[in-house]
């Protein structure tokens, strides 16, 4: 079965200073990845996607991921926050179902911003 | 813009009530997602609808229904609110372009006592 894992629960990071966030994924094919993001009391907004190509995609608000199919991976990152920033941000990968497509979310990582 | 709009961003309601989330979407979407979200379980999908009057259950259907009548439209219905459905409910609607981007609304935080 599809799954997604957020290994981090919160992180903590400066002003200025970069960011990553992890994300792996268990999916047998190709797989379609999502970031979202989730500020104080809004919902959620996409950031970027992976469907094929150039392993490095970009998205809105400066920040970047990239697929690595070999460490199943597709970590976000930026390479200097902004108090704004802090929020919560989930990683999603698109299942196929009978249906139609689904969406399969991490657990989310609360992202802190230090002044 | 897309817009998502739920009907109430704080609920309460009593243990055995009937309740109804509504959701309304503007951008004529085909899709409609029901998903609720708790902490360190992220959100979990429990009810889709691809077209309307087409439903499909999600992940944790149990103790809820939905409907869809319209196509901007998509209610979550809890037919006997228990405590354990305490939690925020987000709604989402997406075109069957090949875009796959899922659009939000605010979310319904939901408490039943």
């Amino acid at each position: 079965a599809q799954s997604v894992t957020q290994p981090d629960i919160h992180i903590t990071v400066s002003e200025g200073a970069s960011l990553e966030l992890r994300c792996n994924y268990s999916y047998g094919a190709t797989p379609y990845l999502f970031w979202y993001v989730q500020s104080p009391g809004q919902g959620l907004q996409l950031l970027l996607k992976y469907f094929s190509g150039d392993t490095l995609v970009q998205g809105i608000k400066g920040f970047e991921a990239e697929f690595k199919r070999s460490q199943s991976s597709f970590n976000l990152r930026k390479p200097s926050v902004h108090w704004s920033d802090a929020a919560e941000y989930f990683c999603a990968v698109e299942r196929l179902t009978g249906g139609g497509n689904k969406l399969t979310f991490g657990t989310g990582t609360q992202l802190k911003v230090e002044l | 813009d897309v817009k998502v709009t739920q009907s109430s961003r704080y609920l309460v309601k009593r243990t055995g009530e009937k309740v109804f989330l509504e959701c309304v979407q503007d951008m004529d979407h085909e899709n409609m997602f029901w998903y609720r979200q708790d902490p360190g379980l992220g959100l979990r999908l429990i009810y889709f609808s691809y077209d309307v009057k087409m439903k499909e259950k999600g992940d944790i259907p149990e103790g809820y229904s939905v409907s869809r009548e319209k196509k901007e439209r998509f209610s979550l219905i809890l037919e006997s609110a228990s405590t354990n459905q305490t939690s925020m409910y987000l709604c989402a609607s997406r075109s069957v372009d090949n875009s796959y981007e899922q659009y939000f609304g605010p979310g319904t935080r939901l408490t039943v006592t």
